[in-house]
């Protein structure tokens, strides 16, 4: 069975800094992991996609990265701002005998102080 | 652009009443999604469709039905609420099961008493 794992849970910056979000897997056998931004009272928004053929996938000021052998990924966000504040999800897409399924961290939530 | 678009965006249901909650996609994705979200449990997937006449259960699909006529529509039915029902629930979709992102709707949120 799949696991995921985000920490830390929370997460609070003063404006400019550079942060890190880990996500840490225990199936390495996996289609894509892909990273989401939640703000409160709203559905979850994409923001990155890794395919478990690749290693890293970027965005703006967001750099996701995959190490499918050691179980791991991180959310690198560059010069936060307080509009960066949300919670943020990872989640892995595991094969399974009769397709596939999708199974989500429960978040880190960021907070950027201006 | 509207997306993946959820109704209600809220309700509140006595026990055992029914009901059943709207999504549509206007971006024919053949992949459709119904998640449920509390507190400490993260996402679950509660059902999830392939493509219009094909549905299939998730990890939690007790007491939930859904129906998939149309590749637009998904809705998701309540027939005998329950308080364990309260919770957030989203509907997300997708243009293939492997390579594209999930888009989600804004959510329900659901009140059982």
């Amino acid at each position: 069975k799949q696991e995921v794992t985000q920490i830390p849970a929370a997460l609070s910056v003063p404006e400019g800094e550079n942060l890190v979000l880990n996500c840490s897997f225990t199936d390495s056998a996996i289609y894509n992991l892909q990273w989401f931004r939640q703000d409160p009272g709203k559905g979850l928004t994409s923001l990155l996609l890794i395919q478990s053929s690749q290693r890293e996938q970027t965005s703006g000021r967001l750099n996701a990265s995959l190490d499918k052998s050691s179980g791991r990924s991180t959310l690198y966000i560059a010069a936060s701002q307080p509009g960066d504040s949300a919670t943020y999800l990872c989640a892995v897409l595991r094969r399974e005998t009769s397709g596939s399924r999708l199974t989500f961290g429960e978040g880190t939530q960021l907070t950027v102080n201006p | 652009n509207a997306g993946v678009t959820q109704t209600p965006k809220f309700r509140i249901l006595k026990i055992g009443q029914s009901m059943t909650l709207q999504c549509t996609q206007d971006m024919n994705h053949n992949y459709m999604y119904w998640y449920r979200q509390d507190p400490g449990m993260g996402l679950k997937l509660i059902y999830y469709s392939v493509g219009a006449g094909i549905t299939d259960k998730g990890e939690v699909p007790n007491g939930y039905n859904v129906s998939r006529s149309t590749t637009e529509d998904f809705p998701l039915r309540l027939e005998l609420a329950a308080p364990s029902q309260t919770s957030v629930y989203f509907c997300a979709s997708s243009y293939d099961s492997h390579n594209s992102p999930l888009h989600f709707g804004n959510g329900t949120r659901l009140t059982v008493t």
